[in-house]
């Protein structure tokens, strides 16, 4: 059975750091494309970042610079590093997987809570 | 980026009723558009991809219409179970955008 368990989520302060990490059974991290989506409170879904199968990294405009998305093969986690942090980061994000090409996200998370506020 | 444009943002239709959700492309995807429900609380729910091709275990009254800028999901008999908020997003290209959601209200 394929699980995709987010943790890391809580709140920190603006210009704070937080590591969300994405546990992955049933399928390996490093043979797909793990992404991360956030959904601000009340609003839409936001593409954040990607990690491909041969380790290229692709991020948002709006958090470039900021946050860093890496893999553990041994773990088989996604971890998503977010620095500099900003109000307007306080989302649920989701980790979700495609399997590369023009693909859907076919496995999602349930998402954790991450706040930005002082 | 692509742009992604659905409508309505939100309806309101009884058990039973046909219900349309549209979806535009800012520029051709060809028929890379996904289709995801999402119930509150919980993670979005993969329906449809490639535009037309039925998740596996989604129930058959669901369907997926279009190429090229637009698209369409369609509810043939609106279920009680089918309240939630709808999005598209394309696959054509990175990033991977989606809609803004229409709310189906029962």
């Amino acid at each position: 059975e394929v699980q995709l368990v987010e943790s890391g989520g809580g709140l920190v302060q603006p210009g704070g750091s937080l590591r969300l990490s994405c546990a992955v059974s049933g399928f390996t991290v490093s043979s797909n494309y793990m992404n991360w989506v956030r959904q601000a409170p009340g609003k839409g879904l936001e593409w954040v970042s990607v990690i491909h199968s041969d380790g290229s990294t692709y991020y948002a405009d709006s958090v470039k610079g900021r946050f860093t998305i890496s893999r553990h093969s041994s773990k088989n986690t996604v971890d998503l590093q977010m620095n500099s942090l900003r109000a307007e980061d306080t989302a649920v994000y989701y980790c979700a997987r495609h399997d590369g090409g023009f693909g859907p996200f076919d496995y999602w998370g349930q998402g954790t809570l991450v706040t930005v506020s002082s | 980026d692509i742009q992604m444009t659905q409508s309505p943002s939100s309806l309101s239709a009884s058990v039973g009723d046909r219900v349309t959700i549209t979806c535009r492309a800012s520029q051709s995807i060809s028929s890379y558009l996904n289709w995801y429900q999402q119930k509150p609380g919980k993670a979005p729910n993969l329906l449809i991809y490639a535009a037309s091709s039925l998740q596996s275990g989604v129930p058959s009254r669901f369907s997926g219409s279009g190429s090229g800028t637009d698209f369409t999901l369609t509810i043939s008999s609106l279920q009680p179970e089918d309240f939630g908020t709808y999005y598209c997003q394309q696959s054509y290209s990175s990033p991977r955008t989606f809609g803004r959601g229409t709310k189906v209200e029962i």
